[in-house]
């Protein structure tokens, strides 16, 4: 079937260096992508969302990118701190919502 | 408050025996979401409500598992005869509704099954 993967599970960074997480997915008829962010024993956090007639949204220090030629979406955090540590996970939705794997960020003070 | 509130936050039980899982959503949010992760794994996707009635029950892992959501607010997520394998957190976000409207998430149901 159709999945939404991560290219890497683990990400280590230096403090105040700029990170990048990336996600493939392959269901073509997807529109709408979100980043989610999950601390130690709590739930998924909603980061940003991007739909699939944009190819960049920036937030407050992210950045989500979308390429749909090649069905890439990235998450890119400018001046990582260590609040940033966490798991992130990307999710595409079509009449559900299905998520990668999750990639493990890790800041370095 | 006023965010996705689930219940009991911790669980262990003996196989065998069955487990209520609950979930309060945000009010007003017309869909809900049931989702399995395990130790440093990611989300498993279990079930989706929009209003009362569940369109996609493909995530659900064996006919041990069931799910209601009643007065499309309150959903519980039945597991029967707990085996071992079903220890993880149980996790239910909701949302407004339609594929564009992103999961709320609660801080999930931790299962131990012993």
């Amino acid at each position: 079937g159709e999945s939404v993967g991560l290219h890497l599970p683990t990400l280590s960074v230096q403090e105040g260096d700029n990170s990048i997480i990336n996600c493939a997915y392959s269901n073509s008829a997807s529109d709408y992508f979100i980043w989610y962010k999950q601390e130690s024993g709590k739930g998924p956090q909603f980061i940003i969302d991007i739909r699939s007639n944009m190819d960049k949204r920036q937030g407050q220090r992210v950045t989500v990118l979308l390429n749909k030629t090649v069905k890439h979406l990235s998450l890119q955090i400018a001046a990582t701190q260590p609040g940033d540590s966490a798991v992130y996970f990307c999710a595409e939705t079509t009449n559900d919502m299905r998520f990668g794997a999750g990639t493990r960020l890790t800041v370095k003070p | 408050g006023a965010g996705v509130s689930q219940s009991p936050s911790n669980k262990v039980t003996e196989k065998g025996k069955d487990v209520e899982l609950r979930c309060d959503p945000i009010s007003g949010h017309t869909a809900l979401y049931w989702y399995r992760q395990s130790l440093g794994q990611g989300l498993e996707f279990l079930i989706y409500f929009q209003g009362n009635s569940a369109p996609d029950k493909s995530g659900l892992p064996s006919d041990r598992f069931s799910a209601e959501r009643t007065g499309g607010s309150v959903s519980t997520l039945t597991i029967q005869r707990t085996q071992q394998e079903d220890s993880a957190v149980y996790l239910c976000a909701s949302s407004l509704g339609g594929y564009n409207s992103p999961l709320h998430f609660g801080n999930g149901t931790r299962l131990t099954v012993t």
